[in-house]
């Protein structure tokens, strides 16, 4: 059962505008969260992250939200460029747990258009 | 500054066939991983290294296998490759900053591998 879920395959938006991009999880042991970019035949890079003693982050125009009860976390991206067009991924991890990685969503492809 | 370097960037296999896939990192990061990357399936771990020495299945480690060479070195093996295993796999190196918890992951470019 996936333990990160991204229910939205893809999100077009306007240039200017806010993007939102969603990520819901189920594993309350989960106590550190990120968000990767991807663009094609690249690597995900990453992009901001918020551990679970916040409820929000902010790395200039990026902005990252947590509501730990509701158990889901959003990305706000204010305001959209043609080059924020690409995959974002959400991911968590448990601090405590051992290196065993991070567990990833499936991904929204974000669509800026001009 | 290089990161994590991956080689090769592409590779066709035949069924059955075997490979190598190669892993370095630059960073002097303790921990190491390989995921691959299906279309609507996200990133699924494979196998990661917590540390020289010791490796750990993650979600979807059948049909392969890893050694940690070093510090640096992190590699992926498929002993006999199947058209399941099409996919891009991508290795990633993180920092740990202290026991147990470790921060982002710094991920190589990928090689995409299609077995036929």
């Amino acid at each position: 059962d996936q333990q990160v879920k991204q229910n939205s395959p893809s999100l077009s938006v306007q240039e200017g505008r806010i993007s939102i991009l969603n990520c819901d999880y189920t594993n309350s042991m989960f106590d550190y969260f990120l968000w990767y970019k991807k663009y094609p035949a690249e690597g995900p890079t990453f992009l901001i992250s918020i551990s679970s003693i916040k409820d929000k982050n902010e790395d200039g125009r990026f902005t990252v939200f947590l509501n730990k009860s509701a158990k889901h976390l959003s990305l706000h991206i204010v305001p959209s460029q043609p080059g924020d067009s690409a995959v974002y991924f959400c991911a968590a991890s448990v601090s405590g747990g051992g290196a065993d990685g991070l567990t990833f969503g499936k991904g929204t492809h974000l669509i800026i258009q001009p | 500054n290089a990161g994590v370097t991956q080689t090769p960037k592409f590779q066709v296999l035949k069924t059955g066939q075997s490979m190598t896939l190669q892993c370095a990192q630059d960073m002097n990061h303790n921990s190491m991983y390989w995921y691959r990357q299906d279309p609507g399936m996200g990133l699924r771990l494979i196998y990661y290294s917590a540390s020289e020495g010791t490796t750990d299945k993650g979600e979807v480690p059948n049909g392969y296998n890893v050694s940690r060479l070093n510090k640096r070195e992190f590699s992926l093996r498929l002993e006999s490759a199947a058209p399941s295993q099409t996919s891009v796999y991508f290795c990633a190196s993180s920092e740990e900053l202290y026991w147990g918890y470790v921060t982002e992951a710094f991920f190589g470019q990928g090689t995409r591998l299609t077995v036929v």
